[in-house]
């Protein structure tokens, strides 16, 4: 079956260092890989999606300069919180989908943030 | 533009009734409605899908939803809960993206109390 692994599943990062948190797809090609982000008490909000061949598109409010992406082939992807800080905190999930799996979207478990 | 609105932030049901999870969203275009559980502290599981075809479309574990185009609706529901169901369940519509993609537009989420 199609699997998202998603680690590390908790961090707790300083004020004003980085992290970067990685998604590995098994099972299926992961043309598409969308990262949202879980605040507390919030839904979930939309980063950026990458999808192979195409340049990643990031929605208002977040920044390549402040998330930077990579998806350097159909089963990794990875992203980085760069300068966190406390409005960064929450649940960051990684979504991955084929070309066949029409909009589904496979889920890693998260990577929980919490910042000092 | 598509939106998803929960009106429902919390449900309280007991073990064996019924219940329904209310979702709405807005129209524009091909639609696509899934829905998500989000177990406690943890990442999200697909329950089910609508694209096209029967309104009423089944999930895992006795979830199904109907789709209705009149109401703009996507009710999730379920004859006889268990204690495991305690959950937050998410509503979600594919928007397209830009033309590289669609992406997923969640609702707040509904949580699910069962209780015993």
């Amino acid at each position: 079956g199609a699997l998202v692994y998603q680690y590390p599943r908790r961090t707790i990062c300083k004020s004003g260092t980085s992290m970067r948190m990685e998604c590995q797809a098994v099972g299926f090609q992961a043309t598409s890989v969308a990262w949202y982000r879980q605040s507390p008490q919030k839904t979930f909000e939309l980063i950026a999606l990458s999808t192979v061949n195409s340049a990643i598109k990031y929605e208002q409010n977040f920044t390549q300069e402040k998330f930077p992406i990579s998806h350097p082939n159909l089963s990794f992807s990875s992203m980085t919180v760069l300068n966190a800080y406390l409005e960064d905190r929450g649940l960051y999930l990684c979504g991955a989908k084929d070309s066949f799996s029409n909009e589904r979207l496979f889920f890693g478990h998260g990577t929980k943030l919490s910042v000092l | 533009t598509q939106t998803v609105s929960q009106s429902d932030a919390h449900v309280t049901v007991f073990e064996g009734d019924s219940v329904e999870l209310r979702c709405n969203y807005s129209y524009g275009g091909s639609i696509y409605l899934s829905w998500y559980i989000q177990h406690h502290g943890r990442g999200l599981q697909f329950l089910l899908k609508y694209y096209s075809g029967n309104p009423v479309v089944q999930g895992v574990n006795g979830f199904e939803a109907e789709f209705s185009k009149s109401d703009s609706s996507f009710h999730l529901r379920k004859a006889s809960v268990h204690w495991s169901d305690s959950a937050v369940y998410f509503c979600a519509v594919s928007a397209r993206y830009g033309g590289s993609g669609n992406k997923l537009i969640f609702g707040t989420g509904t949580l699910l109390s069962v209780k015993p």
